[in-house]
């Protein structure tokens, strides 16, 4: 299996544009998550789905952040309009949860800035 | 109060060294527990599952207390190649992974 995939790896925007991060995980795994990691904050949890489902969004910063997961193999994360403070590297992870709760696998992550 | 609350860093430890860092949570029904570990400019990556009774692999050693609600990572014999950002995992009911702010660890010459 190649892991979680994620794009692009960078990403570099202007101010006020559209942002589209996407992630294809772990073949098998049921849940996806996003997080957000910056010096001052470390790593934040954005958004939680479980069975393509969102189960726990409480982490998206604002309206101007959506995600979704048309299916099992395909998330995306968008901001729309972007802004210098949303530069951030985000890393999407995938998991089987169950009774059993496994370990998470991470993407690479990708590495906004917003000028 | 943060959900999972780690020590705060760096550590700076000379090769050789024994060095401890602990981690807090506040959900009492957290399931699983994790530490892992992420190499600068990196995505994180697990190190150790954390198990009840305890656990250990080569030079680390994980422990669970859930009646004080912590873990911890003993790393002894310290090498320059564990200098990393270490990151405790709590899942509570439901699957979500919430991670602590993370410790970095430098290890020196």
């Amino acid at each position: 299996d190649a892991g979680v995939i994620q794009s692009p790896r960078h990403e570099v925007t202007e101010m006020g544009q559209e942002v589209t991060l996407r992630c294809k995980p772990i073949s098998g795994h049921n849940s996806l998550f996003w997080y957000r990691q910056t010096m001052m904050r470390g790593l934040e949890l954005l958004i939680y789905f479980n069975n393509n489902v969102p189960i726990d969004d409480s982490g998206m910063p604002e309206d101007r952040f959506s995600a979704k997961m048309p299916n099992a193999s395909f998330s995306t994360l968008k901001i729309q309009p972007s802004e210098p403070r949303d530069s951030a590297v985000y890393f999407c992870a995938s998991s089987s949860t169950g009774p059993m709760n496994t370990e998470a696998f991470f993407g690479q992550g990708t590495r906004l800035t917003v000028v | 109060r943060k959900e999972v609350e780690q020590d705060p860093g760096p550590f700076n430890v000379p090769e050789g060294a024994t060095v401890a860092f602990n981690c807090t949570y506040s959900n009492s029904a957290s399931q699983s527990f994790f530490w892992y570990r992420q190499d600068c400019r990196k995505e994180p990556k697990l190190l150790m599952s954390v198990y009840s009774s305890g656990n250990e692999d080569g030079r680390f050693t994980a422990q669970l207390n859930r009646a004080s609600q912590y873990i911890s990572l003993l790393i002894r014999d310290s090498k320059l190649s564990d200098s990393a950002t270490y990151l405790c995992v709590v899942i509570p009911r439901g699957g979500k992974l919430i991670f602590g702010q993370g410790t970095e660890l430098s290890v020196k010459p």
